[in-house]
């Protein structure tokens, strides 16, 4: 196991609906990011949170918002759903930014309807 | 748009047999190789990070390697077991925005007994 967990582990909401998904990173590890996997496609670079501050986005729009806490957890916010979101949310933490490995969670599969 | 290939897109391999894959990538820029294993319903785990032109990487039954200046990377299991099934997917970092991990699709790996 990795020691990164997600919450929760499915979740089904409505159009126009908002949702916040959680990850718990590994101790100590300063870095999270976030990813979209959506069916047969790999996942995709939705941001990056280093010490509480976003490191660098991917080409999702704004209603896509995330936040790091001090306790190495963080949240995904996704506002006005569409049903083109629904997918598995994927979180990986790292100790660096850039070449470490990337430990990632288990995934949260939401579905919007 | 950066486009990270894995080829080919699924394999039946007979256990006990040796199999490889193919991950492609832009040779520009480049920073770091991963690769990952993701077996069904578990995390995504790190299998190798290759930053070197030339790399070869071995962790047990399974190795890797790098070209840089032609953008590929193989992975490789030799005398695959049932425990290799899973979906191997590889993901490209740039030196600009290195922290944007690009995935291929994957290669989903089943072993038959």
């Amino acid at each position: 196991e990795t020691g990164v967990t997600q919450s929760p582990t499915h979740l089904i909401k409505t159009r126009g609906q908002q949702v916040t998904l959680r990850c718990s990173s590994q101790s100590g590890h300063n870095t999270v990011s976030w990813y979209q996997q959506a069916l047969g496609q790999g996942p995709q670079f939705i941001f990056q949170y280093y010490r509480e501050e976003e490191n660098g986005r991917g080409n999702f729009p704004p209603r896509f918002s995330g936040l790091q806490f001090p306790n190495y957890s963080s949240e995904l916010n996704v506002n006005a759903l569409e049903l083109d979101d629904s997918a598995l949310y994927l979180c990986a933490s790292s100790l660096d930014v850039i070449t470490d490995t990337q430990y990632f969670g288990p995934g949260t599969r939401l579905t919007v309807l | 748009i950066l486009n990270v290939e894995q080829s080919p897109q699924s394999l039946h391999v007979q256990e006990g047999d040796s199999t490889n894959f193919t991950c492609s990538f832009p040779s520009s820029n480049f920073y770091a190789l991963h690769w990952y294993r993701w077996e069904t319903a578990k995390s995504p785990e790190a299998l190798f990070v290759m930053t070197l032109n030339g790399d070869e990487k071995k962790k047990g039954r399974i190795s890797a390697t790098l070209n840089t200046k032609e953008g590929y990377s193989y992975l490789y299991i030799k005398g695959s077991q049932p425990e290799d099934s899973a979906t191997y997917l590889c993901a490209f970092a740039q030196i600009q925005g290195a922290q944007k991990l690009v995935f291929g699709q994957g290669t989903r790996l089943t072993i038959n007994p």
